[in-house]
């Protein structure tokens, strides 16, 4: 079952742009996380928002985290080619079916 | 490298065989998690252990079956393939039951002809 929806399904900037996706969930949840693939390959941990927390950054990135209206967005800045993949929010509710993930975002940086 | 090893990286079978794919978790890492990707369904959890213990179960057919042996690596048997079971197959693991963030292997391309 899924449980995050990411919005956009797609999208595409120039390099140097920031890029915005939103998630949002229906039950409550323990923690959301992102997550990042490149085309075909394993997905590699971005960062980790817990419930009782608004706001977090790593290095370019920042989550928000907003439980009444069950959405989370994660922000790129200073976006760069590299950063072309697909990301993915995953809900922990602690729940039998551990992190759900949505059907992700499809990023393209153009160089 | 997320420390995850997963064997075989392809897998091309036909319909109706068995085949079992593997995972060794990070070091340290108690859980392992099976994630199943395909292109109509997205990442679908399958099934997680916690230390040799089955914890949850996620939308596994009853052709698929797993464990995780004292050295807590972890097989994923799928048997009675169909052509609808070509997919990519992840594991992950995490340090313990949930809660923390997870750490993917490059998965396993399983094609069924």
């Amino acid at each position: 079952s899924q449980q995050g929806e990411e919005d956009p399904q797609a999208l595409s900037i120039q390099e140097g742009e920031n890029a915005t996706m939103n998630c949002s969930y229906k039950t409550s949840i323990n923690n959301l996380q992102w997550y990042r693939q490149n085309s075909g390959r394993g997905l590699v941990h971005l960062i980790l928002i817990r419930s009782n927390e608004r706001e977090k950054h790593s290095g370019r990135l920042r989550v928000t985290l907003d439980t009444s209206k069950k959405s989370s967005s994660l922000l790129i800045t200073a976006s760069r080619a590299a950063d072309t993949a697909s990301y993915f929010c995953a809900t922990d509710n602690g729940g039998s079916e551990k992190l759900v993930f949505g059907k992700g975002t499809k990023l393209t940086v153009n160089p | 490298d997320s420390g995850v090893t997963q064997t075989p990286k392809h897998l091309i079978t036909a319909t109706g065989q068995r085949v079992t794919l593997r995972c060794s978790p990070r070091s340290g890492d108690l859980s392992v998690y099976w994630y199943q990707q395909s292109l109509d369904q997205g990442l679908q959890f399958l099934i997680q252990y916690y230390n040799g213990e089955e914890r949850a179960k996620g939308n596994i057919l009853e052709r698929f079956s797993a464990q995780q042996f004292p050295d807590l690596h972890s097989e994923l048997n799928l048997s009675s393939l169909e052509l609808g079971d070509s997919a990519l197959y992840f594991c992950a693991s995490s340090v313990g039951d949930g809660g923390t963030e997870a750490f993917f292997g490059q998965g396993t391309r399983l094609t069924v002809v």
